[in-house]
């Protein structure tokens, strides 16, 4: 069975400071691993994903992740925060060996001050 | 190129009615993917589909939920009498391919409430 932990409910940041929102995650295959943000009462957006390769992958709005697989991590990373990051951010992997089932963590709420 | 498309997007439905979501997927999509959201927690998956079959069930609860995907028009979720446990956010996904690097994007759900 395939599981996703994101162990930290809300991280507070000041703006221009580094963000960094955790994620670990448990396959019995391959992970295929992604990061979605959510704002009030939207849908989820898609914000980057690792397949292979390069373990830091780039995304959307500056964002980036760093793939550990002896710590079976992808830890979601800003250099510099802004006040329009604050929302919810959430983690979730497929299972290569299990379908496409997305699973995802309990989700983390980032509050960026100015 | 429309984004995935829910509606409605708020439904207020008594107990014992029954609530109908609908979703079209982005264009080109043939697979969709159905999510439930509680309050101030994640997602869980409730039930995958592609044109006309139902790929992966697991997470639908096994009575009043049921699920289709027809060749022509939206996919529907169906809750018959529902029950105010019922009351989330509902989440459609759609993807083009179905390998498990593909991503999914989102619609931007129906809020359920039952009264």
């Amino acid at each position: 069975a395939q599981s996703v932990a994101q162990p930290e409910d809300q991280v507070n940041v000041a703006e221009g400071n580094p963000l960094t929102v955790k994620c670990t995650y448990s396959v019995s295959g391959n992970p295929y691993l992604f990061w979605y943000v959510q704002y009030p009462n939207r849908g989820l957006q898609f914000l980057l994903k690792y397949i292979t390769g390069d373990n830091l992958v780039k995304g959307s709005y500056g964002f980036e992740a760093e793939f550990n697989k002896s710590q079976t991590s992808f830890h979601l990373k800003k250099p510099s925060a802004l006040v329009s990051d604050s929302a919810l951010y959430f983690c979730a992997v497929r299972d290569g060996a299990a379908g496409n089932k997305l699973t995802f963590g309990g989700g983390t709420r980032v509050l960026v001050k100015p | 190129n429309a984004g995935v498309m829910q509606n409605p997007r708020h439904l207020v439905r008594r107990r014992g009615q029954e609530a109908r979501l609908r979703c079209s997927p982005m264009k080109g999509h043939s697979h969709v993917y159905w999510y439930r959201q509680l309050p101030e927690e994640g997602l869980k998956f409730m039930v995958y589909l592609q044109k006309e079959n139902i790929i992966d069930e697991s997470g639908m609860p096994k009575e009043r939920f049921s699920a289709e995907f027809p060749k022509e028009g939206p996919s529907i979720l169906r809750i018959q009498q529902v029950v105010r446990g019922d009351s989330a956010a509902y989440f459609c996904a759609s993807s083009h391919l179905d390998g498990p690097n593909t991503e999914a994007f989102f619609g931007q759900g129906t809020r359920l409430t039952v009264v």
